[in-house]
């Protein structure tokens, strides 16, 4: 089983849609959870980070964090064509490292 | 600031050449990190320095690696010899320190590395 885990898409959706970004891990021992969006061609970028279980909104992204089940999502709100990159999720294990998942392809249609 | 800087941003070499990548972080940054991406294994730690020190390099693949980080604003990767399975591309990343421990990473554009 892979730390972490998502699923490599691509994941097609309509412009002014909501986009829906998974990932799980293994280690329950993880504490601090981030997204980065890397473009084609480019370096990864941080787009959210959470702690805590819930919600944390950030303009059209919201991610959401459930520990008990181990999972991570990212919402993309009102998706548009710039949105269109592969998300990596990543998992800090209260060490100094990150753990990323693969990535997950977005493609947003006009 | 001009972020994470590294060089050459291309590099094509013929297998048994030593290739060395560069890295400059941020100014003020206490952490160094060096990642390989590639399509079948995504992006993978090599190696990562604090304070200039290496801190874990469980991630180097072989003997063939190494890293260095002579100063705060400086590091290089050196791989001797070269071999076609290390092309990817390789990033580096440095961050500073929140509550004791490593704050938010910052990439640079990385060096896209083709062992011929």
């Amino acid at each position: 089983q892979k730390e972490v885990e998502q699923n490599s898409g691509p994941l097609s959706v309509p412009e002014g849609a909501i986009a829906s970004l998974n990932c799980t891990y293994s280690d329950r021992g993880s504490q601090s959870f981030f997204w980065y969006r890397q473009y084609s061609g480019k370096s990864p970028e941080l787009i959210m980070s959470i702690y805590s279980n819930g919600d944390k909104e950030d303009g059209r992204f919201t991610a959401q964090l459930n520990k008990a089940s181990q999972y991570v999502s990212l919402l993309i709100r009102d998706s548009q064509p710039s949105d269109s990159a592969t998300y990596l999720c990543a998992v800090n294990k209260n060490t100094d490292k990150l753990i990323f998942g693969t990535g997950t392809r977005l493609q947003v249609f006009p | 600031d001009a972020g994470v800087i590294q060089s050459p941003r291309h590099e094509v070499t013929e297998m048994g050449q030593e290739v060395t990548l560069r890295c400059k972080p941020i100014s003020g940054h206490d952490y160094l990190f060096w990642y390989r991406q590639t399509m079948m294994r995504g992006l993978e730690l090599l190696i990562y320095f604090n304070n200039n020190v290496p801190i874990d390099d469980s991630g180097m693949p072989e003997d063939r690696f190494s890293a260095k980080m002579p100063n705060a604003s400086f590091s290089t990767l050196k791989i001797q010899p070269s071999e076609p399975r290390d092309s990817a591309v390789y990033f580096c990343a440095s961050s500073g320190t929140n509550m004791g421990s490593t704050d938010t990473q910052y990439f640079g554009p990385g060096t896209r590395l083709t062992v011929l």
